[in-house]
This record gives structure tokens, C-alpha cells and sequence, in this order.
């Protein structure tokens, strides 16, 4: 199993370019995530979906817009880039079970806004 | 409703402890520890759910206070490979789309 990937590790964009960030998990999880980190701080919630077909905004949804293709794929678009979007962005899934599951995270695109 | 890590940054030599502290001002219904390395992605270390009991695993142990909303995680005989962020992801319910609200990392550094 190849667990949570993304897609692109690195990009560099432009003020005002869109791009789409790619995820996809192979462990039949129901629920996916999208986090944002910026240096020195904790890991912000940009949106998530608790099953395919529903999306939900998290705390600093402001700027993105998601999608959650199918069970296996869930993709964040910035539709215009701004230099406060430069971050790292970690896409998560997660089971659902009762009471042991946590979050496995992907490793990252490192997304930087000129 | 961030949960408030304490302390920001720990340096230890190997073989020492550590402990960090995850503190809520809202009812907890789990918290999940995570460490980071730098430039790597955060990765699971342990859950402790309300009313659970304390985890561990190797040297590396955590509980949960239900009276203080807090969970602290110990970390004994340090290793070099311990050397990371350490964040800690809080839940407030047992709802289907599990939200974790972090906190914002205890960074420790071991030192040989």
C-alpha cells in the first residue's frame, strides 16, 4: 500500500495562477482532509470530507475551493494564488473507527506564491 | 479552540526525559499525538480516548487528565531519533467526520 500521496511535491506559482493539489489514498478510508502549515505553527484545517460526496469547510477555508472526486481522491484548487497562500499543504485520510483510528497524513506540497 | 502545548521547545541529551503538555479549555473526547522531523510529514504516535487508559509504547508513553482537559505525553531515556515536533491533534466529539484542532508543536531536540 502506498497509504496517502500527493501531487506535486513542489510548485511555484505566480500571483493570481491557479493549480489544483492532487490526493488519493489506496486503505479504503472514509473521511479525507486538507491542512495548511506555516512555519513555526501547528496544522490548520482548510476543508475535509467525511464521505464521498460531502465537503465541509474547516478553519481558513477562505481561497480554496475542493473536491472529492471518489472515495480514493480529493483535490484542493486555488483558483487565484496569493502570496499568503504559500504554505505547506498535507492532505490526511482517516477510517472512522469507533474508538482506535487517527489520521495518516501524505507528504506534502510545498506550494510557494511569487 | 486551539489546545495549548507547553513547552514551545525542549533540548535534552540522550538518555534524559521529557515531558509535553496538551491543554484544552473545551471538553476533550480524544487527543493524538503526532511527531514531525523537518521536512517530513507529521506521523502518528498514539491515541488516548475519555475514559481510556494511559498508553505506551517503548519509551514513549502518554495519559489524559479528564478533570483537567489535558494530556502530556513522557518521554524517557531519550534517543537521538526522538528529535522532532511534536504536536498533539484534540477531538471534541465522537462525530463521523473526526475534526482534530492541533496545537502548535513542542519542538525537542536531542542532543548526543
Amino acid at each position: 500500500n502506498a497509504g496517502v500521496t500527493q501531487t506535486p511535491k513542489f510548485q511555484v506559482l505566480k500571483t493570481g495562477q491557479s493549480m489544483t493539489l492532487q490526493c488519493a489514498q489506496d486503505m479504503n478510508h472514509n473521511s479525507m482532509y486538507w491542512y495548511r502549515q506555516d512555519p513555526g505553527m501547528g496544522l490548520r484545517l482548510i476543508y475535509y470530507s467525511a464521505s464521498e460526496g460531502t465537503t465541509d469547510k474547516g478553519e481558513v477555508p477562505n481561497g480554496y475551493n475542493v473536491s472529492r472526486l471518489n472515495k480514493r481522491e480529493f483535490s484542493l484548487r486555488l483558483e487565484s494564488a496569493a502570496p499568503s497562500q504559500t504554505s505547506v499543504y498535507f492532505c490526511a485520510s482517516q477510517l472512522n473507527h469507533p474508538n482506535t483510528d487517527t489520521q495518516y497524513f501524505g507528504p506534502g506540497t510545498r506550494l510557494t506564491v511569487l | 479552540q486551539q489546545p495549548v502545548q507547553s513547552p514551545q521547545a525542549v533540548i535534552l541529551r540522550e538518555g534524559e526525559d521529557a515531558v509535553i503538555n496538551c491543554s484544552s479549555s473545551k471538553a476533550l473526547y480524544s487527543v493524538h499525538w503526532y511527531r514531525q522531523k523537518h521536512g517530513e510529514a507529521p506521523v502518528f504516535l498514539m491515541i488516548l480516548l475519555k475514559g481510556g487508559e494511559q498508553k505506551g509504547h517503548e519509551k514513549i508513553s502518554a495519559s489524559f487528565n479528564e478533570k483537567k482537559q489535558q494530556s502530556s505525553l513522557y518521554l524517557t531515556a531519550s534517543q537521538l531519533s526522538y528529535s522532532g515536533t511534536y504536536f498533539c491533534g484534540t477531538q471534541f466529539s465522537s462525530g463521523s467526520a473526526r475534526q482534530l484542532t492541533f496545537g502548535s508543536g513542542t519542538q525537542l531536540t536531542v542532543l548526543p
